[in-house]
């Protein structure tokens, strides 16, 4: 398998702009996870999915954030409109009960 | 009180030493654990995870888990320069992972 799966790697935009970042869980994993990371803050959860449907957002930080999973094989995460606060890196993971596996990241810059 | 405490470190320890990495977490009902190494600029690699009480080995690495106390550890024998890292202590708690911010260990050649 070739892990979770996330694009873009980077990502540079302008204040206002609106930003999707993607992510391919492991094939068979029932959790999907949405994480952002920053010095400050550590790994926070953001939001996660059990069998595509949203469980808990209760760290989305507001509205300007939106999480959807069409599918069993596909996730994005929405920011819209964008600010410079939000930049950070952003981890999908999905779950086994062995534990999370982590996505390499989206590096996020908002100008 | 955080969910989960670690202490940020850096934690230096001399090469073939060993490091000892510490966890609190607040909520009883956690019901397993797991040790997460990151390097910089690189997401969190998942190295062990425990769920009974006491000790579980794999290699150079043993976790320790006190229910009791809340306590959970990570013990690295034979540190290596390659052990430098961030590592992150997670509890699993209705299938909600939460995170702690980290050690940051530092291995000295």
């Amino acid at each position: 398998d070739a892990g979770v799966i996330q694009s873009p790697r980077h990502e540079v935009t302008e204040m206002g702009q609106e930003v999707t970042l993607r992510c391919k869980p492991i094939s068979g994993h029932d959790y999907l996870f949405w994480y952002r990371q920053t010095m400050m803050r550590g790994l926070e959860l953001l939001i996660y999915f059990n069998n595509n449907v949203p469980i808990d957002d209760s760290g989305m930080p507001e509205d300007r954030f939106s999480a959807k999973m069409p599918n069993a094989s596909f996730s994005t995460l929405k920011i819209q409109p964008s600010e410079p606060r939000d930049s950070a890196v952003y981890f999908c993971a999905s779950s086994s009960p062995a534990g999370q596996y982590f996505g390499p990241g989206t590096r996020l810059t908002v100008l | 009180q955080k969910e989960v405490e670690q202490n940020s470190g850096p934690l230096s320890v001399p090469e073939g030493a060993i490091a000892s990495l510490n966890c609190t977490y607040s909520d009883r009902g956690s019901q397993s654990f797991f040790w997460y190494r990151q390097y910089s600029g690189k997401s969190p690699e998942l190295i062990m995870f425990i769920y009974s009480n006491g000790d579980k080995e794999d290699g150079r690495f043993t976790a320790q888990l006190n229910k009791a106390s809340q306590y959970v550890s990570l013990l690295i024998r034979d540190s290596q320069p390659s052990d430098s890292a961030t590592y992150l202590c997670a509890v699993n708690r209705d299938d909600k992972i939460i995170f702690g911010k980290g050690t940051r260990l530092h291995i000295l050649p």
